[in-house]
Parts: structure tokens; C-alpha cells; sequence
């Protein structure tokens, strides 16, 4: 199994940009959560979802960040516009079902807005 | 809602040293214990999880870590740490059931070991 697979790995994009973080969770896994990790406020779950549907989005930061699951194996996190604050690294992590909680990371992208 | 404590931010240690890492939990109900390691540049990995039955979890790499219900804790620790134990450690706690079931991160403490 080729675990979560992120894309792209790194990302530096101009202010105002609009930037796409893409995740292809592991076959199987129905649910998935996206987090980001910053030095100042570690790692917090921005949404996550259950069987393609978003469950709880209370962790996104602003309505200029949005996320899709249009299937069972994509994910995607959109900024728009993006700010320099924005930049972190986003992991994204899948899990099988609803009664088996340990979750699998991706290697994460790291976006640097300028 | 439930969240994770974790007391050390940075912790310095030299190699053979002991490690004990704190990390307090708040949430009432049934919970599943989780300590994640993320090494330079790398992905988080499961070090080890608490699910139910004996209190004290042994994982990967001489790590265990002890579950006291009535203290909300769940403290890791190694009695002798390496060099290639330098990274950083987050303890996550997941609550709740079925679909409002979500894994929640303390912020996480970076251990350092020198030679």
C-alpha cells in the first residue's frame, strides 16, 4: 500500500494566490482529516470527513479556506486568497471505519505564501 | 469538546538519559490514547495507543507510556534514550463515537538528545 499521498510536497505561491492541496487517502479508509502544523500552534484538525461527507469543519480557520470530497479516494484543500499567514505544513490522514481510530498520516505539504 | 495537554514544549537530554513526557487530557467520557512521533522532516508516525484493558502500553522503540483514568494522563516514557530519538512527540486523544468521533493533537513537545 502506497499510504496518503499528498501533493504537491512543497508550495510557494504570491499572496492572493489561490492554492490547492490535493490527498488521495489509503483505499479502504472512509474517513479523513486534514490538519495543518505551525511552530506556534502545533497541529489542529481543520475538518475531517466520514464516508465522503464533511462532519466537522470547526477547525477552519476562515471562509477563504474550503475542502471537498468528491469520492472516496480525493480530497481537496483550497485558500482563496491566500495569505502569508497562511503558510504551515497541511497533513492530511485517513482511517478505515468508524470503529478503528488511529489514523495515517501523508508526508504533508508545505506551502510558503510571499 | 475534548483537548490535549502537553506541559514540555522543548526537552534537552543527553543519550541514556530517561524520558518522561507529560501529556493531560479533558474529556468525560471513554477515550483512546494515542503518542505520535514526527522525526526531521518526516510524517507522523504511531508510537503507540491506549484502546482499553492494561493501563501501561508498550510501543515501538522501547517507548511505553501509562494510562491513569482517574489523573486524565497519559505520560510517555523510555528509560534510556538514544541520539536517533531526537523529534518531535505529540500525544492525541480520540472521543466520541462513530462520526463525531475526531482525533484531537496536543501541541506537541520537541525532544532533543545530544551525544
Amino acid at each position: 500500500d502506497a499510504g496518503v499521498i499528498q501533493s504537491p510536497r512543497h508550495e510557494v505561491t504570491e499572496m492572493g494566490q489561490e492554492v490547492t492541496l490535493r490527498c488521495k487517502p489509503i483505499s479502504g479508509h472512509n474517513s479523513l482529516f486534514w490538519y495543518r502544523q505551525t511552530m506556534m500552534r502545533g497541529l489542529e484538525l481543520l475538518i475531517y470527513f466520514n464516508n465522503n461527507v464533511p462532519i466537522d469543519d470547526s477547525g477552519m480557520p476562515e471562509d477563504r479556506f474550503s475542502a471537498k470530497m468528491p469520492n472516496a479516494s480525493f480530497s481537496t484543500l483550497k485558500i482563496q486568497p491566500s495569505e502569508p499567514r497562511d503558510s504551515a505544513v497541511y497533513f492530511c490522514a485517513s482511517r478505515p471505519g468508524q470503529g478503528w481510530v488511529e489514523a495515517f498520516f501523508g508526508q504533508g505539504t508545505r506551502l510558503t505564501v510571499v | 469538546a475534548q483537548s490535549v495537554s502537553q506541559h514540555n514544549h522543548h526537552v534537552i537530554l543527553s543519550e541514556a538519559a530517561s524520558l518522561e513526557l507529560g501529556c493531560n487530557y479533558s474529556y468525560g467520557g471513554t477515550v483512546n490514547l494515542f503518542w505520535y512521533v514526527q522525526y526531521p522532516g518526516q510524517h507522523l508516525q504511531l508510537l503507540l495507543k491506549y484502546f482499553s484493558g492494561d493501563p501501561l502500553v508498550k510501543g515501538i522503540k522501547g517507548f511505553e507510556a501509562e494510562f491513569i483514568k482517574s489523573k486524565f494522563s497519559f505520560n510517555l516514557r523510555k528509560p534510556s534514550v538514544q541520539w536517533s530519538d531526537t523529534a518531535e512527540y505529540f500525544c492525541a486523544v480520540n472521543a466520541g463515537t462513530g462520526t463525531a468521533s475526531k482525533l484531537t493533537f496536543g501541541t506537541g513537545t520537541r525532544l532533543q538528545v545530544t551525544l
